[in-house]
């Protein structure tokens, strides 16, 4: 089946520093492209999300850039927080009119002050 | 300002119980869907709905059923839970997923002994 591969799984960085997050799907009609966050013991909420026709996304520190033709995302977030700490889960559309999403398997990170 | 509620935070069954996880959105969204998270394998979907009595297989179907009578409230039954059916159970709805991405629930932690 189709599937969302996600690197890498765990992330270690300084307050400050920059944080990237990689991911790449298989399924050529996946049109949409969301990232979400989830804080131990809640649930995944949505922080940025990206459209195939779109190449780059950005939310004051979060930018999402798209690469459709090597079927690439990636998630980069600036001036990390200790707040940003989380695991964080890309995901793909599937299926008729992306009525589904198909998640990569997550990255830890970690921001030590 | 909760809109997609699980009935249960915490449940423990025995092997061989048919488990029901009920799932209740109140946005009037037609897509619902159920996955399980299990640690280092991200969420994979087990089932969905794009409309009342309508349902399509996921990833992971097997061993799980699901039924939607009324477009609020989707289940997920385990037909006869075994221990490897040890895992959280999210529940997410969508008006569409590859537009507006998903709202989930809070979880289910499902324990089988």
């Amino acid at each position: 089946g189709e599937n969302v591969e996600q690197h890498p799984s765990t992330l270690s960085v300084q307050e400050g520093d920059s944080a990237v997050i990689k991911c790449t799907y298989s399924d050529s009609a996946s049109n949409y492209f969301p990232w979400y966050k989830q804080e131990l013991g809640k649930r995944p909420q949505l922080i940025i999300d990206i459209r195939s026709n779109v190449g780059e996304k950005k939310d004051q520190r979060i930018a999402v850039t798209l690469n459709k033709t090597a079927k690439h995302f990636s998630l980069h977030i600036t001036e990390t927080q200790p707040e940003d700490s989380a695991v964080y889960f890309c995901a793909a559309s599937i299926g008729q009119a992306g009525t589904a999403l198909i998640f990569g398997k997550g990255t830890t990170l970690s921001v030590s002050s | 300002d909760v809109k997609v509620t699980q009935s249960s935070r915490y449940l423990v069954k025995r092997t061989g119980e048919k488990v029901f996880l009920e799932c209740v959105q109140d946005m009037d969204h037609e897509n619902m869907f159920w996955y399980r998270q299990d640690p280092g394998l991200g969420l994979r979907l087990i089932y969905f709905s794009y409309d009342v009595k309508m349902k399509e297989k996921g990833d992971i179907p097997e061993g799980y059923s699901v039924s939607r009578e009324k477009k609020e409230r989707f289940s997920l039954i385990l037909e006869s839970a075994s221990t490897n059916q040890t895992s959280m159970y999210l529940c997410a709805s969508s008006l569409r997923p590859d537009n507006y991405g998903y709202t989930f629930g809070s979880g289910t932690r499902l324990t089988v002994v």
